[in-house]
C-alpha cells in the first residue's frame, strides 16, 4: 500500500526555522517525483514545487522560489520542506503528494502538516 | 503562468441530481488536467486525470471532459458523500497550477 506520512503539527515564532517531512512507503521512492502543496486557512490549493528523490532534481513554482527549500533523502525515503525564517503568512496546511508516473497529477497524498507561525 | 478559473464558486444541488462543474484555462493545457475532491479536514483525493480518465477506485458517476482550455467535471447522481470542494489542476505548462475550487453544497 502506497503511503505518505507527514510529520506532526508545528507552532513557531516569526523568524524561526523549520523543516517538515514526508515519508514514503509501499512503492519505489526514487521512481516518483514528490511535490508540496500549500493550503492557507480557508483557501484553495497552491502548487509549491517538486523533487525527484532519485537525483534531487528540484523545480519550484516562481511564487515559492527562494522562500522554501525542498529536499529528499532517498536512504530514508523521506522528502522535506524547510524554511530558514518563518513569517506569519506561512501559517498554512502543507501537503506532500506523489506525482504519478504517467503525467503531472498527484495520485497519492500525505495527511498534511499544519504549520502555525505566531508571536 | 496558466491561470485556472473554476465556476461557479459555489454550487447548490439536491442529492440524486446531476452536478456540472467548470474549469477554464488561460491558455491551452491540452488534456493535461486533473480533478480533485477535498472534504473538510482531509487531504485532496485524485478523481480524474488526463481530463477524462477516472483514478483507481473512483465511482463511474464521476466523469470528466474537455480539452484545450475548457473542461467539465460531471457527477451524474449526487450522493451525500460527494458534497465537498473540487479543484482542477493543469500539468501542461510550468508552473503547474490549481483552480480556486468549487464548493458543492447540499440544496
Amino acid at each position: 500500500e502506497v503511503q505518505l506520512v507527514q510529520s506532526g503539527a508545528e507552532v513557531k515564532k516569526p523568524g524561526e526555522s523549520l523543516k517538515i517531512s514526508c515519508k514514503g512507503s509501499g512503492y519505489s521512492f526514487t521512481s516518483y517525483w514528490i511535490g508540496w502543496v500549500r493550503q492557507m486557512p480557508g483557501k484553495g490549493l497552491e502548487w509549491m514545487g517538486i523533487i525527484n528523490p532519485g537525483d534531487s532534481d528540484t523545480r519550484y513554482s516562481p511564487s515559492f522560489q527562494g522562500h522554501v527549500t525542498i529536499s529528499a533523502d532517498k536512504s530514508i525515503t523521506t522528502a522535506s520542506l524547510q524554511w530558514s525564517s518563518l513569517k506569519a503568512s506561512d501559517t498554512a496546511m502543507y501537503y506532500c503528494a506523489r506525482l504519478s508516473a504517467v503525467a503531472g497529477e498527484f495520485d497519492y497524498w500525505g495527511q498534511g502538516t499544519l504549520v502555525t507561525v505566531s508571536s | 503562468e496558466t491561470v485556472m478559473t473554476q465556476s461557479p464558486a459555489t454550487l447548490s444541488v439536491s442529492p440524486g441530481e446531476r452536478a456540472t462543474l467548470s474549469c477554464r484555462a488561460s491558455q491551452s493545457v491540452s488534456s493535461n488536467l486533473a480533478w480533485y475532491q477535498q472534504k473538510p479536514g482531509q487531504a485532496p483525493r485524485l478523481l480524474i486525470y488526463g481530463a477524462s480518465a477516472r483514478a483507481t477506485g473512483i465511482p463511474a458517476r464521476f466523469s470528466g471532459s474537455g480539452s484545450g482550455t475548457e473542461f467539465t467535471l460531471t457527477i451524474s447522481s449526487l450522493q451525500s458523500e460527494d458534497f465537498a470542494v473540487y479543484y482542477c489542476q493543469q500539468y501542461n505548462n510550468w508552473p503547474f497550477t490549481f483552480g480556486q475550487g468549487t464548493k458543492l453544497e447540499i440544496k
